[in-house]
């Protein structure tokens, strides 16, 4: 069965460090790849989408994909508290008309 | 905002009910989704519609039954419910049903007594 695997956590940092967050999966022919951020009785809000292999920086934010490996990450630089959140990674699955979400990984930010 | 509204935020219903969720998006998009997210679980892909037509149905229980009667507008009818159907149901859109960015609404928190 084709899955997205995260860790679940909650990974602790404290305030200013860097959050590394990682995401793996088995579907070989996916393309499209995106990291969701959903707050604690809130709906996903999207933060990252990449498409090829390498770094794609926004902000405090670098995506990184490695397709070989099967493996996305996601880097939080200068981590605030107000980044303390669920993670979620999605991914397409070839022939699948919808994105595949892993079950998220929460963050803890310390003040 | 997203530009994805549901209805009703939260939701109870005992079994024998009948209910509908309803959810609208302001976004020119061509996709609309269902998902249900349960606790600890990863977010469960319901139904896709593509310009109002039902492109994935993801073996969904026939008590969850899907309608969008235009590209702006999707409900999901429920009726006979179980409890573990109590989860939060997301409504989302997307430009084009290719696995493109999507954009979801607030949520119902449905609980089935």
């Amino acid at each position: 069965q084709k899955e997205v695997e995260q860790n679940s956590g909650p990974l602790s940092v404290p305030e200013g460090a860097i959050a590394s967050l990682n995401c793996t999966y088995s579907d070989r022919g996916s393309q499209s790849f995106f990291w969701y951020r959903q707050y604690s009785g809130k709906s996903p809000e999207l933060i990252m989408s990449i498409y090829s292999n390498g770094d794609k920086e926004d902000g405090r934010f670098t995506a990184q994909l490695n397709k070989a490996s099967q493996y996305v990450s996601l880097l939080i630089r200068d981590s605030q508290p107000s980044d303390s959140a669920t993670y979620l990674c999605a991914v397409n699955e070839a022939g699948r008309r919808a994105l595949t979400f892993g079950s998220g990984t929460r963050l803890q930010v310390q003040p | 905002e997203t530009g994805v509204t549901q209805t009703p935020r939260h939701l109870v219903m005992g079994m024998t009910n009948k209910k509908s969720l309803k959810c609208e998006q302001h976004l020119g998009h061509n996709a609309m989704y269902w998902y249900k997210q349960s606790a600890k679980k990863p977010l469960e892909l319901m139904f896709v519609y593509s310009l109002e037509e039902r492109v994935e149905n993801n073996s969904v229980p026939s008590r969850f039954s899907p309608e969008c009667p235009n590209s702006s507008h999707l409900f999901l009818h429920l009726h006979t419910l179980q409890p573990e159907d109590s989860a939060l149901y997301l409504c989302a859109s997307s430009q084009e049903a290719v696995n493109e960015k999507l954009f979801f609404g607030s949520g119902t928190q449905l609980s089935v007594l």
